[in-house]
């Protein structure tokens, strides 16, 4: 089992409405968690970072954590076409040098978001 | 600032062959990483530096090796390319900060290497 799962989707949505993202994790232990979104032949870029349990809300994204259950969501309100991408979740572990921290991705959920 | 470079953009090897991408960052950045990006696979860590100096393996480092030129400079070698190595290849960096847990990371535009 990878230790961050994402379904892969593609999850259709039409333009205004909300998208659900979903993310579950297996490291009861991790800390930070992040969103990245990645467009088709481009490098992720860090959209939404969560660290408390609850909504963290940035503009149209609210983030939500649940330490407990081991999840982490992104909704995205009034969706456009230009959300269309892949969002990729991550979960910061501790590596083995002391003092850093690496991120383990899950595979990515393509959103399309049509008109 | 150009941010996190990487050179080349592209490549294409045949079988056996070596190589080196090689990325820098001008954000005066501590951490940098290597990743590998596949269909259907999320991005996995090949090989990370903590700080300059130091180095260590990810989740798939067989195959590559890495060096940590000095702080701007992380390089990514394949001493003998084989297929199974065409991916697309990101470079990252991070700034490891009094919040450590909470570092983000910054993402080159990647090289994409196709091994014949």
């Amino acid at each position: 089992q990878k230790e961050v799962e994402q379904n892969s989707g593609p999850l259709s949505v039409p333009e205004g409405a909300i998208a659900s993202l979903n993310c579950t994790y297996s490291d009861r232990g991790s800390q930070s968690f992040f969103w990245y979104r990645q467009y088709s032949g481009k490098s992720p870029e860090l959209i939404m970072f969560i660290y408390s349990n609850g909504d963290k809300e940035d503009g149209r994204f609210t983030a939500q954590l649940n330490k407990a259950s081991q999840y982490v969501s992104l909704l995205i309100r009034d969706s456009q076409p230009s959300d269309s991408a892949t969002y990729l979740c991550a979960v910061n572990r501790e590596g083995k040098t002391g003092g850093s921290y690496i991120p383990t991705f899950g595979r990515g959920t393509s959103l399309i978001v049509h008109p | 600032n150009a941010g996190v470079t990487q050179t080349p953009k592209f490549q294409v090897l045949k079988t056996g062959q070596s190589m080196t991408l090689q990325c820098a960052q001008d954000m005066n950045h501590n951490s940098m990483y290597w990743y590998r990006q596949d269909p259907g696979m999320g991005l996995r860590l090949i090989y990370y530096s903590a700080s300059e100096g130091t180095t260590d393996k990810g989740e798939v480092p067989n195959g590559y090796n890495v060096s940590r030129l000095n702080k701007r400079e992380f390089s990514l070698r394949l001493e003998s390319a084989a297929p199974s190595q065409t991916s697309v290849y990101f470079c990252a960096s991070s700034d490891l900060g009094l919040a450590a847990t909470r570092e983000t990371q910054y993402f080159g535009p990647g090289t994409r290497l196709l091994v014949l």
